[in-house]
């Protein structure tokens, strides 16, 4: 099957400080991602459509200044999260869209996020 | 894409099959059943999707009802690796559909 990576699995950062998470497809190209974020306990949020080569889209109420994507080749879409708050402690998700295999959504394994 | 409802959990003994229901009575013609499930701190992992007829694959079997109001998961022998939350998605047929998670149903598989 399709494979998708996430770097790092886990960090902890300071508050106040940026952190950068990457999605990666490893054997396949995804012209479209999805980042999603999940809060102990419950589902899956979608935060935005990353696109390559153009802006991303982002659901309502999540703030497009504070998580920064950017999906610069067909196989890396990376989030930042700016100025990150012990609020933004979360697990983020992040799923690619190959279009080889009937357009499916392939997961990656989650990156999570302990601002102190 | 449609609202799904499901049970919020599940419990299944291990080597029995686990039967896991699905509302979706307002999905459209277009409109794919999607299942997916996630383990603890994982990311979620495709199970089987499908439109109109039953479908079945190497994990699981996918029963729709002929209406399309409803469909049941099907793992035929479940195991104690098979405990996860279970999402069943209404996806629309566009080529880079969105997946708009519910609460899912969580299966305890029991020894």
């Amino acid at each position: 099957g399709a494979v998708v990576s996430q770097h790092p699995s886990r960090v902890i950062c300071k508050s106040g400080t940026s952190v950068k998470i990457e999605c990666r497809s490893l054997d396949f190209q995804a012209t479209t991602m999805f980042w999603y974020r999940q809060f102990p306990k419950q589902s899956l949020m979608l935060m935005a459509t990353s696109n390559e080569g153009s802006k991303a889209t982002y659901e309502q109420g999540v703030e497009k200044d504070k998580f920064l994507i950017n999906h610069a080749s067909l196989t890396l879409s990376t989030l930042t999260v700016t100025s990150a708050h012990p609020e933004d402690s979360s697990f983020y998700i992040c799923s690619a869209v190959s279009g080889a295999k009937g357009n499916e959504q392939f997961f990656g394994p989650g990156t999570r996020l302990t601002v102190l | 894409d449609a609202k799904t409802t499901q049970p919020p959990s599940m419990d299944c003994a291990e080597g029995r099959a686990a039967n896991l229901p699905c509302n979706h009575s307002t999905i459209s013609g277009n409109e794919y059943v999607y299942w997916y499930r996630q383990i603890h701190s994982q990311g979620p992992q495709y199970i089987i999707h499908g439109l109109k007829n039953n479908e079945t694959n190497e994990m699981a079997s996918l029963i729709i009802t002929e209406d399309r109001k409803s469909s049941t998961l099907i793992l035929p022998h479940a195991t104690l690796r098979d405990t996860a939350v279970y999402y069943c998605i209404a996806r629309g047929s566009s080529n880079t559909g969105k997946l708009i998670f519910g609460q899912g149903t969580t299966l305890q598989v029991k020894p």
